[in-house]
């Protein structure tokens, strides 16, 4: 199975803050990656898709990159909606997997 | 709008089974995968398999096959996820996401396995 880690597992940050999560994959993965956003008690949000394509309807202020083995996803500007859970999963291969994922907290 | 709208909240005891629904609207049922994905209490997501509505076809993640079993009716454009002998484990949230990308998700269906 391909692991996905992320990191930080948390991060505090101020309001118009700009933040960036990291994941990386044990093995290559293209471009096959996806974020999502999790709020507590919610389904998970899809955010990007294939690394860098921006869901519909999901605000610009939301970008992702990366390729192979190492992927960021940046916010700017936080704003208070923000502050919620955040996941990498891989899709090129099966099974597919989950970061461990990034709480994102008000400082 | 794409809508997946999943059966309510289930109380099971060990060694029981379980049968989750997802029923889907505002697309064509047989165009895309649904996936089923669960996340236990506290813990993060984990993904369970899919099934291709149009043919039937699945593919479990190798720790559930043997115990889960997904199942679709098209005419009713509605998916099903069934596990068998339940333990204090499978307690968690379980979700059903249409396609690969995990596009849209249903509300979630929570289980919880206990004496």
């Amino acid at each position: 199975d391909i692991q996905m880690t992320q990191s930080p597992s948390s991060l505090s940050a101020s309001v118009g803050d700009r933040v960036t999560i990291t994941c990386r994959a044990s093995q290559g993965i293209y471009n096959y990656l996806a974020w999502f956003q999790q709020k507590p008690g919610r389904a998970p949000k899809s955010l990007i898709y294939d690394a860098s394509s921006l869901q519909s309807g999901v605000p610009s202020k939301f970008s992702g990159s990366g390729s192979g083995t190492d992927f960021t996803l940046t916010i700017s500007s936080l704003q208070p909606e923000d502050f919620a859970t955040y996941y990498c999963q891989q899709y090129n291969s099966y099974p597919f997997t989950f970061g461990q994922g990034t709480k994102l907290e008000i400082k | 709008q794409v809508q997946l709208v999943q059966s309510g909240a289930e109380v099971q005891k060990p060694g029981a089974s379980v049968k989750v629904s997802c029923k889907t609207s505002g697309y064509t049922f047989t165009d895309y995968y649904i996936h089923w994905v669960r996340q236990a209490p506290g813990q993060g997501l984990e993904w369970m398999g899919w099934i291709k509505p149009k043919t039937g076809d699945t593919n479990y993640k190798q720790k559930f096959q043997g115990r889960v079993t997904m199942t679709r009716d098209t005419s009713i454009s509605t998916g099903y996820m069934e596990m068998t002998r339940l333990t204090s484990d499978d307690t968690a949230v379980y979700y059903c996401a249409r396609d690969s990308g995990l596009t849209y998700w249903g509300q979630g269906t929570p289980v919880t396995v206990s004496s």
